[in-house]
């Protein structure tokens, strides 16, 4: 069953430093996002991604955070200067075009911010 | 107003009940509504998907949708002890390009 995958499943870091997460979509899907779950909190929207731009973002998702397509495979996370509130699993997800809010989503990558 | 509001649990019921898990939101352009069901430590996965009102029914798992009272519901019927998990409640517009999840409610079924 095709599915959604996340690399790194871990990632300690220090606080400032820049931070790439990697989410390979399902390969037919057409929407792509990041959510952001801090721990024992619900599940955050960031932003959503679509035809190579930016479909909507959240006040969380500011100028710190960007978000790329560098390929036909790959979606990618970036945090420039992490704080140590970035602390928190980042889950990726897709959807396709026929089934708009049908979320597929990734195993997550925690992330720790030192 | 939250857009989006979850009873969180938690929620301790014995195997084989019924279990009735619910959501209520305010923004009435929402037209998709999905549940998802989440274990410690990983990622939401899909459990119910519906566009507008009405009912689905998939084996143990229905969902309600009342758009007039801006309600949904999950219920599952002859509940198993691997049914303990996070459940999430999940919503859009037509556009899709937000989904906003409530907090989860914990459910635990008691062998």
């Amino acid at each position: 069953e095709p599915e959604v995958t996340q690399t790194p499943s871990h990632q300690v870091t220090q606080m400032g430093q820049e931070v790439i997460l990697r989410c390979v979509p399902i390969s037919n899907h057409l929407y792509f996002y990041w959510y952001r779950q801090i721990l024992g909190q619900k599940v955050e929207f960031l932003v959503s991604f679509y035809n190579n731009e930016i479909s909507e973002k959240s006040e969380i998702f500011d100028d710190q955070f960007s978000v790329e397509r560098p390929d036909g495979s790959n979606f990618t996370l970036k945090i420039r200067s992490t704080k140590l509130e970035d602390s928190a699993m980042y889950f990726c997800a897709s959807s396709e075009r026929d089934r708009p809010g049908e979320l597929f989503f990734g195993e997550g990558s925690r992330l720790t911010v030192l | 107003q939250k857009e989006v509001e979850q009873d969180p649990g938690p929620l301790s019921v014995p195997e084989g009940a019924i279990v009735s898990l619910n959501c209520t939101y305010s923004n009435s352009a929402f037209q998709y509504f999905m549940w998802y069901r989440q274990y410690s430590r990983k990622g939401p996965e899909l459990l119910m998907y519906t566009y507008s009102s009405g009912n689905k029914e998939d084996g143990r798992f229905t969902a309600q949708v009342d758009k007039s009272s801006k309600y949904i519901s999950l219920f599952i019927r002859d509940s198993q002890p691997s049914d303990s998990a996070t459940y999430l409640c999940a919503m859009g517009d037509s556009s899709a390009s937000k989904i906003i999840f409530g907090s989860g409610t914990r459910l635990s079924i008691r062998p």
